[in-house]
């Protein structure tokens, strides 16, 4: 089984520019979440997909981040513009259900610098 | 605020030796979920335990949950160089993981 794929892997950019990250989930998991993970802390949860529709981005900052999932299968990742403090690991996680009953399995991430 | 505390911060042993680490939370949950990070395996989830249940194992992984003191403990026994790494715990309701406990194990 193909686990969660995520692109880039690195991405260096200048503070104020634009950067989008790109999640494909294992085959048939509904529930998809995005989750920054700075050095030196544990993951925080940025938002939650079922299917296609938002169920929780409570701490995604949404005068610069957004999120969307088409059709219910990959999502995207945007930060406009950045900042320095999002330096960081951006991991991509899904799971068949709802985080309440199923295990998550996560991707690789995104190793995001901003000079 | 931090749902999911690990303690202690870092822990090192000898390698067949047990490994320890507690997690407290804050409010209440429908189960707690403890995961493991290195740098060969990214993030990998280790074991569910719902709150009706006292106790669970997975091969040399046991984990304990009190929810009347708000708290849950990993066991690792006989430790291995390779279960060196990040442990993390987080609860369903928020999924908020605290900064993790970094366990070495010395061959």
């Amino acid at each position: 089984e193909a686990g969660v794929a995520q692109s880039p892997r690195y991405k260096i950019i200048e503070k104020r520019q634009s950067v989008a990250f790109w999640c494909n989930p294992i085959s048939g998991h509904a529930t998809l979440y995005w989750y920054q993970q700075i050095l030196g802390q544990g993951p925080k949860l940025l938002i939650q997909f079922q299917n296609n529709g938002v169920v929780d981005d409570s701490q995604l900052p949404k005068d610069r981040f957004s999120a969307e999932r088409l059709k219910g299968v990959d999502s995207t990742l945007k930060i406009q513009p950045a900042k320095l403090e999002d330096s960081a690991v951006y991991l991509c996680a899904s799971s068949l259900g709802d985080r309440s009953s199923y295990e998550q399995y996560f991707g690789p991430g995104t190793r995001l610098t901003v000079t | 605020s931090q749902q999911g505390e690990e303690d202690p911060q870092a822990l090192s042993i000898q390698e067949g030796e047990n490994a320890t680490m507690n997690c407290s939370y804050k409010t209440s949950i429908n189960n707690l979920q403890w995961y493991r990070q290195n740098s060969g395996r990214g993030l990998v989830h280790l074991i569910l335990i719902r709150s009706n249940e006292r106790e669970k194992h997975s091969g040399r992984l046991r984990v304990t949950l009190d929810t009347s003191k708000k708290s849950s403990s990993l066991l690792i026994t006989a430790s291995r160089a390779a279960d060196t790494a990040s442990y993390f715990c987080a609860t369903s309701l928020e999924m908020r993981f605290g900064a993790g406990t970094r366990l070495t194990v010395k061959p």
